[in-house]
């Protein structure tokens, strides 16, 4: 399978401050991309995504860039909550394809 | 909300013993997916399914199989289980959007194997 990987492991932000989240993707062919959010004893949850026609997206307090020259992923949250502490992962996916490849997560800690 | 549950949150079992996972979706999605969680490894490919009674293996389906005779259930199980299959279960469905497919997924099972 593909490798999605993730720059670091562990990122800890102070609260109101903004986070930024990487990942690297390695198959040029993936067209789709989705940022996971996991908190302890749960599933992941779906937080945001982008196609590869974009080269941005955004949500509520959350903002995807995509790099496709050197096929690279971030997550930036802005004014981090406590409740924001949690895993997070990258995603890629072919359109044509049903299979998703993750990476291993960062796991976010929060400083009240 | 798109609903997946999986039975149990926690099971712990023998080895050699049979052990079966179920995961329900309330969405009517085409497709349905088993990985295991372990730390520093990610989410692993199982198996998947496109259809009921259809499926496909995953990246690690060694150990495991799958059942989906009904469209919102999707079953995984481990014929004899072993020590090294204590793992967080996770099942989830998809949906293909514009753009996409979106994957939602259950809370987990944390299966423990003595």
């Amino acid at each position: 399978g593909e490798s999605v990987g993730l720059h670091l492991p562990t990122l800890s932000v102070q609260e109101g401050d903004n986070s930024i989240i990487n990942c690297a993707y390695s198959n040029s062919a993936s067209d789709y991309f989705i940022w996971y959010k996991q908190e302890s004893g749960k599933g992941p949850q779906f937080i945001i995504d982008i196609r590869s026609n974009m080269d941005k997206r955004q949500g509520q307090r959350v903002t995807v860039l995509l790099n496709k020259t050197v096929k690279h992923l971030s997550l930036q949250i802005a004014a981090t909550q406590p409740g924001d502490s949690a895993v997070y992962f990258c995603a890629e996916n072919m359109y044509t394809g049903n299979q998703f490849y993750f990476g291993t997560g960062t796991s976010l800690t929060v400083i009240p | 909300d798109v609903k997946v549950t999986q039975s149990s949150r926690y099971l712990v079992k023998r080895t050699g013993e049979k052990v079966f996972l179920e995961c329900v979706q309330d969405m009517d999605h085409e497709n349905m997916f088993w990985y295991r969680q372990d730390p520093g490894l990610g989410l692993r490919l199982i198996y998947f399914s496109y259809d009921v009674k259809m499926k496909e293996k995953g990246d690690i389906p060694e150990g495991y199989s799958v059942s989906r005779e009904k469209k919102e259930r999707f079953s995984l199980i481990l014929e004899s289980a072993s020590t090294n299959q204590t793992s967080m279960y996770l099942c989830a469905s998809s949906l293909r959007l514009e753009g996409g497919e979106k994957l939602f997924f259950g809370s987990g099972t944390q299966l423990s194997v003595l």
